[in-house]
């Protein structure tokens, strides 16, 4: 059971357009949300991360926005930019522990 | 910033011998540390949550006499996969939670067993 989920495994856009990336969860439970930006054969680096008491984060190029009652968060990269392209993955925590739970990844390409 | 450093980035053994990766919190003290396992375009699957000084917790599936977890130290966690077969070639990866809420992650190592 896939409590979070990134329905877009790919996603192109064209340099300087905003790139809107996608994740869905169902654990009501979840109150803290991260997003990572993935390289093979690297470990994620931490982007942004919004908790379940806001519905809008920033910073710099990148804003995510979370709609609780949907369990729906996206996350906004604009301007996109050539080095952008990689893997981006969601990540949730629940309010009982600190294990993060991640979605499937999507493979973003910013095309120049 | 806070670094968790993972070694090694990449190792090939051979099937039925044991590997053991290493993870280091090097500016802090890593209370807890958690196991990732990648496989190839897939998630990260949490494997194992492991708190200093106590036993591992394994996530389901996970079989913890194949994947030893020791937490010895506050700055050291290791994961030794034993008796590797081909099945568990993947990419492994640690990550330690913060106090500042936030997580840090290692750069990760590929096993490859032949």
């Amino acid at each position: 059971d896939q409590q979070v989920k990134q329905n877009s495994p790919s996603l192109s856009v064209q340099e300087g357009r905003i790139s809107i990336l996608n994740c869905d969860y169902t654990n009501s439970m979840f109150d803290y949300f991260l997003w990572y930006k993935k390289y093979p054969a690297e470990g994620p680096t931490f982007l942004i991360s919004i908790s379940s008491i806001k519905d809008k984060n920033e910073d710099g190029r990148f804003t995510v926005f979370l709609n609780k009652s949907a369990k729906h968060l996206s996350l906004h990269i604009v301007p996109s930019q050539p080095g952008d392209s990689a893997v981006y993955f969601c990540a949730a925590r629940g309010n009982a522990g600190n294990m993060l739970t991640f979605g499937g990844g999507t493979r973003l390409m910013v095309k120049p | 910033g806070a670094v968790v450093s993972q070694h090694p980035s990449w190792v090939i053994c051979k099937s039925g011998t044991s590997v053991k990766i290493e993870c280091r919190s090097l500016d802090f003290q890593a209370t807890t540390m958690f196991w990732y396992r990648q496989f190839p375009k897939q998630s990260l699957m949490l494997m194992a949550t492991s708190n200093e000084g106590s036993k591992a917790t394994y996530e389901q599936g996970v079989e913890k006499d194949k994947f030893l977890i020791n937490h010895a130290s506050l700055t050291l966690s290791t994961l030794t996969v034993t008796s590797a077969h081909p099945e568990d070639s993947s990419f492994y990866i640690c990550s330690a939670s913060l106090t500042s809420g936030g997580y840090t992650f290692g750069s990760g190592t590929r096993l490859t067993v032949v």
